[in-house]
């Protein structure tokens, strides 16, 4: 079974600064991994995901993640926030064998302070 | 890229009365589709795993007679509350599960923009 816990259930930052979303999984198998984003009153947008191949993964909007299989960790960062970036970020895994079944995380509210 | 429409976006009705939202994957075909619920500022919650052609599975806890869920095609999967009250007002989101492409091999979930629903 996989399970993904997202420490910081708020997290705020200021513009031009560092973002850190954290996210840690369980999984018994390989995971894939993943970012959403959800803003106000609207769906969740991938950011971008893990599955085979090198460790280091970019996504839209600047963001990116890196795996790292012996901390467990899929942790989401930007050198630089935009007031833009100001939403809800929730991490997900899936099992990497099957990739059919899908673990979300508490989510994480990211403010933007100007 | 892969794209789900759920529709609509926003339902407002009657104490009593039963609302349909639909979820479609417009340019990719999805075998399963996933319905969630999400209360504000709350995570999603996943209410049932809904398979072409087959009946829906619930996740405990979720009456299947108040959320039918039908999915006719690869293409279309509708949940219907059915007399509805004020307490399942709530945002509803579909997701649809896809192939992210032949080089990742990965499945990945593409999600509709989410329909609020007010009952009064």
């Amino acid at each position: 079974a996989q399970s993904v816990t997202q420490l910081g259930s708020h997290v705020s930052v200021s513009e031009g600064a560092l973002v850190l979303l954290r996210c840690n999984y369980s999984s018994s198998v390989p995971p894939y991994l993943f970012w959403y984003v959800q803003y106000p009153n609207q769906g969740l947008q991938l950011l971008l995901k893990y599955t085979t191949g090198a460790t280091l993964v970019k996504g839209i909007n600047g963001f990116e993640a890196e795996f790292k299989k012996s901390e467990t960790s899929f942790h989401l960062t930007k050198p630089s926030a935009h007031m833009s970036d100001a939403a809800e970020y929730f991490c997900a895994v899936s099992d990497g064998n099957t990739g059919n079944q899908f673990y979300f995380g508490t989510g994480t509210s990211l403010t933007v302070i100007p | 890229g892969a794209v789900v429409s759920q529709h609509p976006s926003w339902v407002i009705c009657k104490s009593g009365t039963s609302v349909k939202i639909e979820c479609r994957s417009l340019d990719f075909q999805a075998t399963t589709m996933f319905w969630y619920r999400q209360f504000p500022k709350q995570s999603l919650m996943l209410m049932a795993t809904s398979n072409e052609g087959s009946k829906a599975t619930y996740e405990q806890g979720v009456e299947k007679d108040k959320f039918l869920i039908n999915h006719a095609s690869l293409t279309l999967s509708t949940l219907t509350v059915t007399s509805a009250h004020p307490e399942d007002s709530s945002f509803y989101i579909c997701s649809a599960l896809g192939l992210a492409g032949v080089r990742s091999g990965a499945n990945v979930l593409t999600f509709g923009a989410g329909s609020r629903l007010t009952v009064l």
